[in-house]
């Protein structure tokens, strides 16, 4: 185990439901982001945090909102999905974003299936 | 042209074997170099990172980076079934948060 933490592993939704994916990360570390991963295609980074605070927005569509209560949790709010969203949803989490070589450590990822 | 390409395999080679991974990248800003390992259902993991041009040991992995032809690669010696995983090359200029990723080559170790 890596120390970050992501629920729910496997998630089935319609494009008019609304849910959440929820990651954790015990490692007292203070930055946090979301990525995507669709097959055949590179890791695509969404979001970053750093001490709460939104630093990274990497033109992700609005359906897809980011919230960070504390350096521990993040969220991701999903909202009228695409069915060309399904994909792994993976979680890191740094000491902090800026570092250089600085290791993230990934969580095991949230697969998605919108229908 | 993407900023970094790698053959997503995948990749068959009998255990003992020596492997060698590979990516090239586009943009000369790149300096720091890593490879991650990803098993079946599980994140990524940091294997190893360089920084810049020239070779970094791990035990059985080797990374090695040459910056003047923009090539990267990581090679396993006595490949084991255990090594069996796909192999993300990642690199970044300044920040962190600017990782990219290459797509992942899979590898599969035969016993």
């Amino acid at each position: 185990e890596t120390g970050v933490t992501q629920t729910p592993r496997h998630l089935v939704m319609g494009m008019t439901n609304k849910k959440s994916l929820k990651c954790e990360q015990h490692l007292g570390h203070n930055a946090m982001y979301w990525y995507k991963q669709s097959a055949k295609k590179p890791l695509e980074l969404m979001f970053v945090y750093n001490f709460k605070e939104q630093t990274e927005n990497n033109s992700v569509p609005s359906r897809f909102s980011p919230e960070c209560p504390n350096s521990s949790h993040l969220f991701l709010h999903l909202h009228t999905l695409q069915p060309e969203d399904s994909a792994l949803y993976l979680c890191a989490s740094s000491q902090d974003p800026g570092g250089w070589g600085e290791t993230q450590y990934f969580g095991p990822g949230t697969r998605l299936l919108v229908l | 042209q993407k900023e970094v390409e790698q053959d997503p395999g995948p990749l068959s080679v009998p255990e003992g074997a020596i492997v060698s991974l590979n990516c090239t990248y586009s943009n000369s800003a790149f300096q720091y170099f890593m490879w991650y390992r990803q098993y079946s259902r599980k994140g990524p993991e940091l294997l190893m990172y360089t920084y810049s041009s020239g070779n970094k040991e791990d035990g059985r992995f080797t990374a090695q980076v040459d910056k003047s032809s923009k090539y990267i690669s990581l090679f396993i010696r006595d490949s084991q079934p255990s090594d069996s995983a796909t192999y993300l090359c990642a690199m970044m200029g300044s920040s962190a948060s600017k990782i990219i990723f290459g797509s992942g080559t899979r590898l599969s170790i035969r016993p």
